[in-house]
Order: structure tokens, then sequence, then C-alpha cells
């Protein structure tokens, strides 16, 4: 399972506060991403790195950004929260050059009231 | 666990059956087509994957085919046990842009009747 924790796992927090989710890793896998997960929707992707202090947007990023200041830690900010931002939150991990087989964490429920 | 589905389309196969599961994916272009199962309170798990150029692959208990000019992917599952109810999803899977990251369908909930 690459050794991916989140944390943390359950939060509930209020429209406007700042949220930071983190993801951490043991397997110094070079990709990290974030995903969301809603009702009657696959995962989305928010955001992902490809190393320290690269990351990209993913399609529905709008509302959060993210960092990454070592291999195995990739933090998502909210940085003030709506309820539309309540979901499910995802990390996964991709080592590159060993198959199509991304990791994931096993989640955190976000609920912004 | 949480709540993945609300609406999803579920198949209910009883223990012993063979279980498929369809999927429509958009983009003609993906390398990779990928199953992914989800059970409740979890976060996805890989199960198997096939290359756009095949049209057939097999793992263990698992078949997938894939179908490029209609395209429509399957899972089969042979023999379902318990173990096997969860979601599914099909995922496209494409090398050649940067981010190497997975698009994921909507689910099927498969249900597995002792």
């Amino acid at each position: 399972d690459a050794g991916i924790t989140q944390s943390p796992r359950h939060k509930v927090t209020e429209t406007g506060t700042p949220v930071t989710l983190r993801c951490h890793q043991t397997e110094n896998h070079r990709y990290m991403y974030w995903y969301r997960q809603d009702p009657g929707h696959g995962l989305r992707l928010i955001h992902y790195s490809y190393g320290v202090k690269d990351t990209d947007k993913g399609e529905v990023s709008d509302g959060y950004s993210v960092s990454r200041s070592k291999t195995e830690d990739f933090l998502l900010t909210l940085e003030s929260a709506t309820s539309s931002q309540t979901s499910v939150y995802f990390c996964a991990t991709f080592p590159t050059g060993q198959g199509n087989e991304q990791f994931f964490g096993p989640g955190t429920r976000l609920t912004v009231l | 666990g949480e709540s993945v589905g609300l609406h999803l389309p579920t198949l209910s196969v009883q223990e012993g059956d063979n279980s498929i599961i369809n999927c429509a994916y958009s983009n003609s272009a993906s390398d990779y087509f990928i199953w992914y199962k989800q059970e409740s309170g979890k976060g996805p798990q890989f199960i198997i994957d096939i290359r756009s150029n095949m049209d057939k692959r097999q793992g263990q208990r698992v078949t997938v085919l894939l179908n490029k000019t209609v395209k429509h992917l399957s899972l089969q599952i042979a023999a379902t046990q318990p173990g096997d109810s969860a979601v599914y999803f099909c995922v496209e899977f494409s090398l050649d842009t940067g981010r190497r990251a997975l698009t994921f369908g909507s689910g099927t909930r498969l249900q597995v009747q002792p």
C-alpha cells in the first residue's frame, strides 16, 4: 500500500476557515496526487506533484493549493473552506518505471458547515 | 465508511457466479485502461490494467476485455466471492501527459449475495 497515511482522517470545520490536509508516504514515490470523491462521481484530480517543489493543477483545482517541500509529504490547503468542498479527499502516489499502479491512502472525510 | 456514490448502477450476483462489469470510456487516446476496486471506507485499489493495443488480459480470477471499436471495457470476475463486494471503477490513463494522473469513471457497485 506504499505506506501512505493521511491526516486528519476526519475533520469538521466552518465556512471561511483555512484547512490543511497532509499526505505522507514512506516509499519515495516520485509522483503524488490529491483527488476528491463526491457521491455520484468517481475521483477527480485536484493537484499533483512530479517532484519536490514541482506541482501543477488538476481538473478541479479552484480553491485549493498544494505544497511539497519533501519527497514524502504532500499538503493540500483550502485557503477559505466552502460547503462545496465537503468531500472525501484521497492522496495517491505513483512510482515511475514500475507499471501503472497508483497507490491510494485511506482518505480524509472533510465536512464544511 | 463514506458514501461513494448514492446513485451508482448496481450489479447483484450470487456467490460463486461469474460477474461482468461494463464500462464505456471516452478517450480513445488513452494508453491504458485500468480497473480499480474500492471497498467501503477505503481508498481505491488496483486490480488489472490493459494496454490500448490489446483486447484481452487475464489475471487471477479476473479478465479484462477491451473493444476499441465501440469504446467498451469490461471486467469479468470468476467465482465471485463476498470479498469482491465493492465499487469498481474503470479508469483511463495516458503516459504522454506529464501528470500521469488517472481519469475515473463514475463506478459500478457489485453486491455479492451469500
